[in-house]
């Protein structure tokens, strides 16, 4: 079975333009996490799908980054426009409908490795 | 959730058991403890988690103390494979799901 994927793993762009990020979680997998580790900092929770709705969006930082989850089973991470402090790595993870006591393992992707020029 | 405090980093000898240790000292009743790690240009992985007993799988074993206010992650056999940054992490199980919040982590280096 595949594995969560992000696309693309690097890119590069000047400040003020647009970067779309996407996620493809593991099939069948209902939650969907953002997250982003800037430079020398720690990884930082974004923001978290349940399906199609966003169910908590605490950790998006402004309202340049946009996510969508259409569907429920991509999502898209837009930054727009881009600036200096957004370059790091972005991950994505998904998990399961978590079960009474159960498990919440969140299986990440590789990231997407953003630079801002 | 709870706070976590971990040493910064520590070496470990290779085909030695690394024993990694976790302060959560303000853990509540319903908060578990989960272990994960980032091996270098990958995300991270879940490695093993637990309310109040230890528990063990093929990756590791997870020993909390009596009181939840401490945990140690063992490697059993540490491989150089295993150089990482481990991260202790408490949470809730929400029902539906909620975030990681990650810390420092220990950078971990097996050597040979």
């Amino acid at each position: 079975e595949a594995g969560v994927t992000q696309f693309p793993s690097h890119s590069v762009i000047e400040k003020g333009q647009t970067v779309t990020l996407r996620c493809d979680p593991i099939s069948g997998h209902d939650n969907l996490y953002w997250y982003r580790r800037v430079m020398g900092k720690e990884i930082k929770f974004l923001l978290h799908f349940v399906k199609e709705s966003k169910q908590d969006e605490s950790g998006m930082p402004n309202n340049r980054f946009l996510a969508e989850r259409t569907g429920g089973t991509y999502s898209t991470l837009k930054v727009q426009p881009a600036e200096l402090e957004d370059s790091g790595v972005y991950f994505c993870a998904s998990s399961q409908e978590p079960r009474q006591g159960g498990n919440r393992e969140q299986f990440f992707g590789p990231g997407t490795r953003l630079t801002v020029l | 959730d709870a706070k976590t405090t971990q040493p910064t980093s520590m070496d470990c000898a290779e085909g030695r058991a690394a024993n990694l240790p976790c302060n959560h000292s303000t853990i509540s009743g319903n908060e578990y403890v989960y272990w994960y790690r980032q091996i270098h240009s990958q995300g991270p992985q879940y490695i093993i988690h637990g309310l109040k007993n230890n528990e063990t799988n093929e990756m590791a074993s997870l020993i909390i103390t009596e009181d939840r206010k401490s945990s140690t992650l063992i490697l059993p056999h540490a491989t150089l494979r295993d150089t990482a940054v481990y991260y202790c992490i408490v949470r809730v199980h929400k029902a539906a799901g909620n975030k990681l919040t990650f810390g420092g982590g220990t950078r971990v280096l097996v050597k040979p």
